[in-house]
């Protein structure tokens, strides 16, 4: 099984400030045939489903404010959140869908400083 | 409007059975995987099972396998979750997602329901 670790388990920053979430697989979910990472970020809200924000680890699913980007390729990624806004309060999910079972990071929980 | 929409959750004992549902809406039904990923009071994310388009390919995490069986039926836009012997550790709540083609993320959600399984 392929196994996603997020870091840190919980962060705090201050509004308008900038938020980076790192997530690590070990393999690879890089698939050399199409050069793609099979690597998602999904932001969830208490009481509500998680809600997809970034996929293909860099493409921002529509509808989502760009202040929320992804990087990274591999085995390492990055979400940023370029300027913290108080409805980004929640917890952030890495997955990934390159194998199955398909597998989620642990979750970083994001606060207001 | 998309939507997916979960029922069939409730308080049961081990060792017995529950079957969840998945009702979809406002997209052809037929063409998308669908996926169980349920998630524990205060806990994270857990991927339980997924269901090619057409029902031919099954997936399922260790955790359930043997236990769980997802099924679905495009003729009712219904997807299910049949769980056997349930132990205490299923309890959590069990989402509904769907997605975009094949290996891909989950781009809609339902709103889950909760299996407690305490005697």
């Amino acid at each position: 099984d392929i196994v996603m670790t997020q870091s840190p388990d919980s962060l705090a920053v201050s509004l308008g400030e900038r938020a980076t979430i790192n997530c690590k697989s070990s393999p690879s979910v890089l698939y050399s045939s199409n050069n793609r990472n099979y690597l998602a970020w999904y932001q969830q809200k208490p009481g509500q489903p998680p809600k997809l924000l970034i996929y293909w680890a860099s493409t921002r699913e529509s509808g989502v404010p760009d202040r929320f980007s992804g990087s990274g390729s591999g085995t390492d990624f990055t979400l940023t959140i370029s300027s913290l806004q108080a409805e980004d309060v929640a917890v952030y999910y890495c997955q990934q869908y390159y194998s199955f079972p398909y597998t989620f990071g642990q979750g970083t929980k994001l606060e207001i400083k | 409007q998309e939507q997916l929409v979960e029922s069939g959750g409730g308080v049961v004992q081990p060792g017995r059975s529950l079957r969840l549902s998945c009702a979809a809406s406002g997209f052809t039904f037929s063409t998308y995987g669908i996926h169980w990923v349920r998630q524990a009071p205060g806990k994270g994310l857990e991927w339980v099972a997924g269901i090619s388009y057409d029902g031919s390919n099954k997936y399922y995490a260790d955790s359930v396998k043997g236990r769980f069986t997802i099924s679905r039926d495009n003729s009712k836009n219904t997807l299910y979750l049949q769980m056997n012997s349930l132990r205490p550790e299923d309890t959590a709540v069990y989402f509904c997602a769907k997605d975009s083609s094949g290996y891909s993320p989950f781009e809609l959600w339902g709103r889950g329901t909760l299996v407690t399984v305490s005697s």
